[in-house]
């Protein structure tokens, strides 16, 4: 099945930097790559999203890249804030099943 | 929007009892739902896939006979944790997609906290 790693584990940026989250996915067959922003005892919400016939797309302060050869997307988010702090997770789909598979988890800390 | 419903948000029950989570979607028609399991700082695992109308498949790992789900209809889900016991205790969490399929309409639940005491 599919198998997705993400990293860093935890992320402390000063308010205004850029953050950068990263994951790897290992179905060839995956072609929806979702991004989620969990605050605690929260459900997850979705943020961004990318198919895999896109190679980037950019939503104000959130981009996301995708790279099928290396089997791998990115999360970007510029400009940071306090409100950004939460937990992040990526996740890959297959084909039709739709099932979505998580990645760890990033938490992101935001320094004011 | 796709509005999923989650319900209990919080439950406590005793060790050996059973506990039904229901999920609904309230504003379209789910064929898939899927549930989710989320300890403490951890991530979301995949628990099992539940088809309206049909048996649920299980990600490898999970217990079938322990975690019955029913999806009886295209609005509602049910997960039932059988004889609760501590370890079970976690953060539950349904999903639910659209009937009208696509990569659109996938909607999480609230969640709901379990713990077994």
């Amino acid at each position: 099945g599919e198998n997705v790693e993400q990293h860093p584990s935890t992320l402390s940026v000063q308010e205004g930097d850029s953050a950068v989250i990263k994951c790897t996915y290992s179905d060839s067959a995956s072609n929806y790559f979702p991004w989620y922003k969990q605050e605690l005892g929260k459900r997850p919400q979705l943020i961004i999203d990318i198919r895999s016939n896109v190679g980037e797309k950019k939503d104000q302060r959130i981009a996301v890249t995708l790279n099928k050869t290396a089997k791998h997307f990115s999360l970007h988010i510029t400009e940071t804030q306090p409100e950004d702090s939460a937990v992040y997770f990526c996740a890959a789909s297959i084909g039709t099943g739709n099932q979505f598979y998580f990645g760890t988890g990033t938490s992101l800390t935001v320094i004011p | 929007g796709a509005v999923v419903s989650q319900h209990p948000s919080r439950v406590i029950c005793k060790s050996g009892t059973s506990v039904k989570i229901e999920c609904r979607s309230l504003d379209f028609q789910a064929t898939t739902m899927f549930w989710y399991r989320q300890f403490p700082k951890q991530s979301l695992m995949l628990m099992a896939t539940s088809n309206e109308g049909s048996k649920a498949t299980y990600e490898q790992g999970v217990e079938k006979d322990k975690f019955l789900i029913n999806h009886a209809s295209l609005t509602l889900s049910t997960l039932t944790v059988t004889s609760a016991h501590p370890e079970d205790s976690s953060f539950y969490i349904c999903s639910a997609r659209a009937a009208t399929g696509g990569f659109y309409g996938y909607t999480f639940g609230s969640g709901t906290r379990l713990t077994v005491v």
